[in-house]
Order: structure tokens, then sequence, then C-alpha cells
């Protein structure tokens, strides 16, 4: 079965820091990657997703992520981070081979202080 | 925004009754996903939906059964709730138009005293 590793629950940054939040993936198949964002009591936004070309994705609001296939990494970084980027962050898999549901990490929380 | 809502938003409810949570898509998507959030869980998916009256089960499962009679509805049963099953629910959609990106809807808190 197919599962995702986040590897910080909870992770704390000063603003203008930069951030890198880790994503492995267990399946030896081929992927569709995702990275999704929830802000304080709102529902998941997609910030970022990887079907094919490009390894190195780039997504709303300054983020990308990098899609790295010998190590089933999908990290997800920014170069500066803002108080508003406080939020959870979700990474996310599944196969292709049609509509499969996906396959969420359990989640990073993400603290930006001023 | 995608053209989800989810019917109640807030719901508190004794154990051992039934609930049925609705999720109402207007975008005419194929596929619908619930799931449930739950701190250090992340999000789970309890039964998914491939078209009018296909549905399967997902991870967590047990204890709650699903039916769609028509493609913009999608909805979700305890049939005798638990409080294992307070979460907060969030209903999903995704479409081969949009390379199967799925789409949330605004949740429904749940809570089984």
């Amino acid at each position: 079965a197919q599962s995702v590793s986040q590897h910080n629950h909870h992770v704390i940054l000063s603003e203008a820091a930069s951030l890198e939040l880790g994503c492995n993936y267990s399946y030896g198949g081929t992927v569709n990657l995702f990275w999704y964002v929830q802000y304080p009591g709102q529902h998941l936004q997609l910030l970022l997703k990887y079907f094919s070309g490009d390894p190195l994705v780039k997504g709303i609001k300054g983020f990308e992520a990098e899609f790295i296939k010998s190590k089933f990494s999908f990290n997800l970084r920014k170069p500066s981070v803002q108080w508003s980027d406080t939020a959870e962050y979700f990474c996310a898999v599944n196969r292709i081979s049609g509509n499969t549901p996906l396959v969420f990490g359990k989640g990073t929380r993400l603290s930006v202080i001023a | 925004d995608a053209g989800i809502t989810q019917s109640p938003r807030h719901k508190v409810t004794e154990t051992g009754t039934p609930v049925t949570l609705r999720c109402h898509q207007t975008e005419n998507h194929r596929y619908m996903y619930w799931y449930r959030q739950d701190p250090g869980h992340g999000l789970r998916l309890i039964h998914y939906s491939y078209g009018v009256k296909d549905t399967d089960k997902g991870e967590v499962s047990d204890g709650y059964s699903v039916s769609r009679s028509k493609t913009e509805d999608f909805l979700l049963t305890l049939e005798s709730a638990t409080s294992s099953q307070t979460s907060v629910y969030f209903c999903a959609i995704s479409d081969s138009r949009g390379d199967y990106e799925q789409y949330f809807g605004p949740g429904t808190r749940l809570t089984v005293t």
C-alpha cells in the first residue's frame, strides 16, 4: 500500500526565513504528487502538483517543490516565509492509472513568527 | 473555488444516533470522496465514488456507508455514531478534465457526545 511520510510535525520559523518541508512516499510505480495547504479554519487548497516533465514545479504564493525520483521525495520550499504562510501543509500522492484516491501525509504545521 | 458545498457545517449528536452528511457539487465531476481529518492523522479516506451508484471503501470505512444516486450528491452516513467518529469531514471532487486534481469542500465538524 502507498504511504506518505512528512518528517516534521511542527515547524516554527521567523519571517523571512527559508522553508523546506520534507515529504517521502512509498510506491514503486509512477505517481502524481501534490502539496495542499490548509489555513486556520479553512479547507484544503492546492499549492502545487507534479504529474510529469520538469521535476521542479512552481506553485502559488512563491512555493516550489522538487521531485527526486531516486529518493522518492517531493520536498516543498519557499525562500522567504511570511506570517501569512502560517498554516498546515499536506503532501499527497496517487498512482497514475486513471483516477485513484489521494493518500495524504499526516501534515506539517508551520508557525511563522514576526 | 470549486462549487462544492457540505451540509451541515457543524453538528453535535449523541452516541448511537444515525447521522447523514451531504456533499453537493455543481462541477459535474465524476469522482467524489469523503475524508476525515483528525489531529496527528492528516486526512484519511473513508469512501469514494467513481460514478453514480459506484462506490468503494477507503482506509477507514468501518462504521460508515455512502450513497450516490445523482452525479451532484454524495451522502455519508454514520449508522450509529460513536465518540471515535468525532472529527472534521471533508468532501472532495475530481475529474479527468482537471488532471484528477482534487478540490475540497469547506468541511463538516461533527461532535459525538
